[in-house]
């Protein structure tokens, strides 16, 4: 089967570093992706990965290892503007639609 | 570039009665999706359209919701009867084609069923 598990919640301090982890289960694997989803707002699309290691974008650095079926997405110089919810999802293996994780909810502290 | 257009952004029904939402995907993009979000989950995909052909409507509950998608364009997802369990937001999500890749979001129509 598929299967995608996050923390619930995460708290963080402004200026700060915070790792937001994503394991997963499936039968093939077409990569991984990072949406970022404001209160009341739609995903936005971070990133994706499909091969491993780190791949860096600015502040936000999103990890993979596909042997563990495991990612992570690493925000630096955290900012009150980050907080949000925090999506991993994988390509499952009927058409590719994505199989969505529920979330992270990320607090930003001052 | 425009991005995905949905309205209404906020509904509010009772339950038995009926809602329509409407979708304008990104000009150009041939992948159209539904998606249920209930409070404190992932997106949950309901329908996806490729042009105007139904690809995966296997978890759309076709008892109550109807899709669709005349022209290849733009795309009405209906409920009628609502339930109070329909409470949720929807989003409409749009894709250059088929494979993996990246979507791309509107801003959500959020019904509330009393």
């Amino acid at each position: 089967g598929q299967n995608i598990d996050q923390p619930t919640e995460m708290t963080a301090t402004e200026g700060a570093i915070v790792q937001i982890n994503c394991t997963y289960q499936t039968s093939g694997f077409n990569g991984l992706f990072w949406y970022q989803q404001h209160a009341g707002e739609a995903p936005t699309f971070l990133s994706y990965n499909v091969l491993d290691g780190l791949e860096e974008k600015g502040r936000f650095s999103s990890f993979l290892s596909r042997s563990k079926g495991y990612s992570y997405l690493l925000l630096k110089e955290l900012q009150m503007k980050d907080s949000a919810s925090y999506l991993c999802a994988v390509p499952g293996d009927s058409n590719y639609q994505l199989i969505w994780g529920a979330g992270t909810k990320l607090i930003i502290k001052p | 570039e425009a991005g995905v257009a949905q309205s209404p952004r906020y509904k509010i029904i009772e339950k038995r009665q009926s809602v329509a939402f409407w979708c304008n995907p990104i000009s150009g993009h041939a992948t159209l999706y539904w998606y249920q979000q209930i409070l404190g989950q992932g997106p949950k995909l309901l329908i996806q359209f490729q042009n105007n052909g139904v690809v995966d409507d296997s978890q759309l509950p076709k008892d109550r919701f109807s899709a669709e998608r005349l022209k290849g364009v733009d795309s009405t997802l209906k409920i009628q009867p609502a339930k109070l369990e329909d409470s949720a937001v929807y989003l409409c999500a749009s894709s250059t084609g088929t494979g993996v890749e990246k979507l791309f979001f509107g801003s959500g129509t959020q019904l509330s069923v009393l």
